[in-house]
C-alpha cells in the first residue's frame, strides 16, 4: 500500500510570508500528527488529528496551525514565517494516536 | 506532559561491538516505547517497539528492555554492521487521545568498519 505522501519536498520562502503544506496518510489512517525537526531539537510536536478534529498541541506559536480533511489529507500552515522556522517538517500517521506512526519524507523549509 | 531523556547523543562503536542508546521517560502513565531509526537524508523508520506488559523484546540483532519501575528503556545491538550507522530515536506515549508520541533528542550512531 501507498506510504505517507508529503509535498512538496522543498520550499524556499521569504521572512513575512506564509507556507501550506500537505500530508497524505496511509489509507485508513485517521490519526495525522505533524513534528518539526531541527539538528539542534530532534522531533518536536506540532500537533495531531484525528477525524478532522485537532486533538493535541504542541508549544508553538500561533503562527503554526493546521486542518485535516474528510479523506484524512491533512494540511499544515505557518504565516508570518521567520528564519527560525527553517527545518524539516515531518508528518505521520496511524490508526491509533501513538502507536506504530509511519512518517512520510517531510517537507524541508527554509526560509531567507 | 511527557519528557523523554536520551543518551548519549553520539556513540562510535566498531564494526562487530555492541551498542546501547538508554532512554528515560516522565509520565508514569507512557505504556508504549517505539524506536526508530533515521538515515541521512531520509525519514524516520520504525525499527522495534515495547509495551509496558512486557520487559524486552528482541528481532535479529536488536532488543529493547524496560524498566517500569525505573522509567526507563535501552535499545540494544549486536554484531553492529557499516549500515547501522544512523539517527536512533526513542520514543514514549500512553497511547491515550491526549497521548503524543514524545522523541528523545535522538542519539548518532557511526559503526567503523
Amino acid at each position: 500500500k501507498a506510504g505517507v505522501t508529503q509535498t512538496p519536498r522543498y520550499l524556499i520562502k521569504t521572512r513575512g510570508q506564509q507556507v501550506t503544506l500537505s500530508c497524505s496518510p496511509i489509507s485508513g489512517h485517521r490519526s495525522v500528527s505533524w513534528y518539526q525537526q531541527t539538528p539542534g531539537q530532534g522531533l518536536q510536536f506540532l500537533f495531531e488529528y484525528f477525524s478532522e478534529t485537532q486533538r493535541n498541541k504542541g508549544n508553538f506559536p500561533g503562527r503554526f496551525s493546521g486542518r485535516q480533511f474528510s479523506n484524512s489529507r491533512s494540511e499544515m500552515n505557518v504565516s508570518t514565517l521567520e528564519l527560525g522556522d527553517s527545518a524539516l517538517y515531518l508528518c505521520a500517521s496511524s490508526l491509533r494516536n501513538g502507536y506504530g506512526y509511519t512518517f512520510g519524507s517531510g517537507t524541508r523549509l527554509t526560509v531567507v | 506532559g511527557e519528557n523523554v531523556e536520551q543518551h548519549p547523543s553520539t556513540l562510535s562503536v566498531q564494526e562487530g561491538d555492541s551498542a546501547v542508546i538508554k532512554c528515560t521517560y516522565s509520565d508514569s502513565a507512557s505504556n508504549y516505547f517505539p524506536w526508530y531509526k533515521q538515515e541521512l537524508g531520509k525519514r524516520p523508520q520504525l525499527i522495534i517497539d515495547i509495551r509496558s506488559n512486557v520487559g524486552e523484546k528482541k528481532d535479529q540483532r536488536i532488543a529493547v528492555t524496560l524498566n517500569k519501575t525505573a522509567k526507563h528503556f535501552s535499545l540494544h545491538i549486536t554484531e553492529t554492521q557499516p549500515e547501522d550507522s544512523a539517527v536512533y530515536f526513542c520514543a514514549a506515549t500512553n497511547g491515550g487521545s491526549q497521548g503524543n508520541l514524545i522523541f528523545g533528542k535522538g542519539t548518532k550512531l557511526s559503526v567503523k568498519p
